[in-house]
């Protein structure tokens, strides 16, 4: 079976320019999480589903970021406008379920943003 | 603020020797911790967990000891072998599914 598929692996854009970021999770995997990796805050939840339905955006840090899940086979995560200090790794990850204690992650969406 | 903490940025040890790789947790109420290991390029991936009702688990050459009253998890492989070298995530977890992330520990074993 594969695994968590991200689209792009790398994005460059400039300041001000439209992000969209692309996750399949693993077919059967009820939950799908969002994360961003950064030196200073390590490995950072920023929105996960159940279900399709957003759970906790909590994370989210402004309403520049939005993300959806419009059906179980595929999410988006979008940066709007998006600014340098958004530059990081966003990673997707899925999981059987709410009680399942593993999380499988995609290899990652490098984020630079000039 | 960071309910998981790895305090050691990097760590570096001689192939064949034990690495010793540490994790602190603020939040009581977490149940479950797993450690979970990142090559360059690469999602993390799953390496091994241990409940809260237990104070080890191993499995091969990994280790994971907690201590529920300091609040700290370990990581103990022995022995080490360069394949080992990569960054390793501390995570923990209470209720549903939503997992809490150290910053990292970059592990370097050297030949």
């Amino acid at each position: 079976d594969a695994g968590v598929i991200q689209s792009p692996r790398h994005e460059v854009t400039e300041m001000g320019q439209e992000v969209t970021l692309r996750c399949k999770p693993i077919s059967g995997h009820n939950s799908l999480f969002w994360y961003r990796q950064t030196m200073m805050r390590g490995l950072e939840l920023l929105i996960y589903f159940n279900n399709n339905v957003p759970i906790d955006d909590s994370g989210m840090p402004e309403d520049r970021f939005s993300a959806k899940m419009p059906n179980a086979s595929f999410s988006t995560l979008k940066i709007q406008p998006s600014e340098p200090r958004d530059s990081a790794v966003y990673f997707c990850a899925s999981s059987p379920g709410q009680t399942y204690n593993e999380q499988f992650f995609g290899p990652g969406t490098r984020l630079t943003v000039l | 603020d960071q309910q998981v903490k790895q305090n050691s940025p990097s760590l570096s040890v001689q192939e064949g020797r034990i690495s010793i790789l540490n994790c602190d947790y603020t939040n009581s109420m977490f149940d479950y911790f797993l450690w979970y290991k990142k090559y360059p390029a690469e999602g993390p991936t799953f390496l091994i967990s241990i409940s809260s009702i237990k104070d080890k688990n191993e499995d091969g050459r990994f280790t994971v000891f907690l201590n529920k009253s300091a609040k700290h998890l370990s990581l103990h492989i022995v022995p080490s072998q360069p394949g080992d070298s990569a960054v390793y995530f501390c995570a923990a977890k209470y209720t549903g599914n939503q997992f809490y992330f150290g910053t990292g520990t970059s592990l370097t074993v050297i030949p």
